[in-house]
């Protein structure tokens, strides 16, 4: 079993849906929740993190998260064909000394 | 500010040759991470750093990649008598001091393209 799983897509929506992107992840100790976005040839750049449970919102993105079903999310509202990109979910214990990344979700979005 | 460098952005070895990648983190981050992404995959964890301890070095695949950081700056990852599986986009992060809101935020440097023939 990975530790960090994600569905690997393609996911497609048109342009100014909401792209709800998921993550379950196996072990109950970890504390930190973090999505990266990576485009086509290039190095991942921070999305959003989140520690605690509940749902946390910057700009267009928010992050969602349950640690009693080990289940982290990231909604995109208003999605632009920009957003367009593979989509990783990485989880950390409390010390940040590993990360364990999924292995991505790809978006398209659609004009 | 500049971001994190890696260098060299592309090594094309040959088999059994060893090769060594460089990372140069962003001034003042004390944590720096070593990754190895495969075409499509995921980024699959190697080793951390914090200062110039590595303390966990079971993500390192084989006993052929070590690992080394000096000054709590700049570190190389090598990797001894390559082969064709090593063939990877090797990437490295760094991470600033445990501010508020920043822990475990990590940024990216644009990674190395190795290809072992």
């Amino acid at each position: 079993q990975k530790e960090v799983e994600q569905n690997s897509g393609p996911l497609s929506v048109p342009e100014g849906a909401i792209a709800s992107l998921n993550c379950t992840y196996s072990d109950r100790g970890s504390q930190s929740f973090f999505w990266y976005r990576q485009y086509s040839g290039k190095s991942p750049e921070l999305i959003m993190f989140i520690y605690s449970n509940g749902d946390k919102e910057d700009g267009r993105f928010t992050a969602q998260l349950n640690k009693a079903s080990q289940y982290v999310s990231l909604l995109i509202r208003d999605s632009q064909p920009s957003d367009s990109a593979t989509y990783l979910c990485a989880v950390s214990p409390y010390n940040f000394n590993k990360f364990y990344f999924g292995s991505g979700t790809k978006l398209n979005v659609k004009p | 500010g500049a971001g994190v460098s890696q260098s060299p952005s592309n090594k094309v070895t040959e088999k059994g040759k060893d090769v060594e990648l460089r990372c140069d983190p962003i001034s003042g981050h004390t944590a720096l991470y070593w990754y190895r992404q495969s075409l499509g995959q995921g980024l699959e964890f190697l080793i951390y750093f914090q200062g110039n301890s590595a303390p966990d070095k079971s993500g390192l695949p084989s006993d052929r990649f070590s690992a080394e950081r000096t000054g709590g700056s700049v570190s190389t990852l090598t990797i001894q008598r390559t082969q064709q599986e090593d063939s990877a986009v090797y990437l490295c992060a760094s991470s600033p001091p445990g501010l508020a809101g920043t822990f475990g935020t990590q940024y990216f440097g644009p990674g190395t393209r190795l290809l072992v023939l």
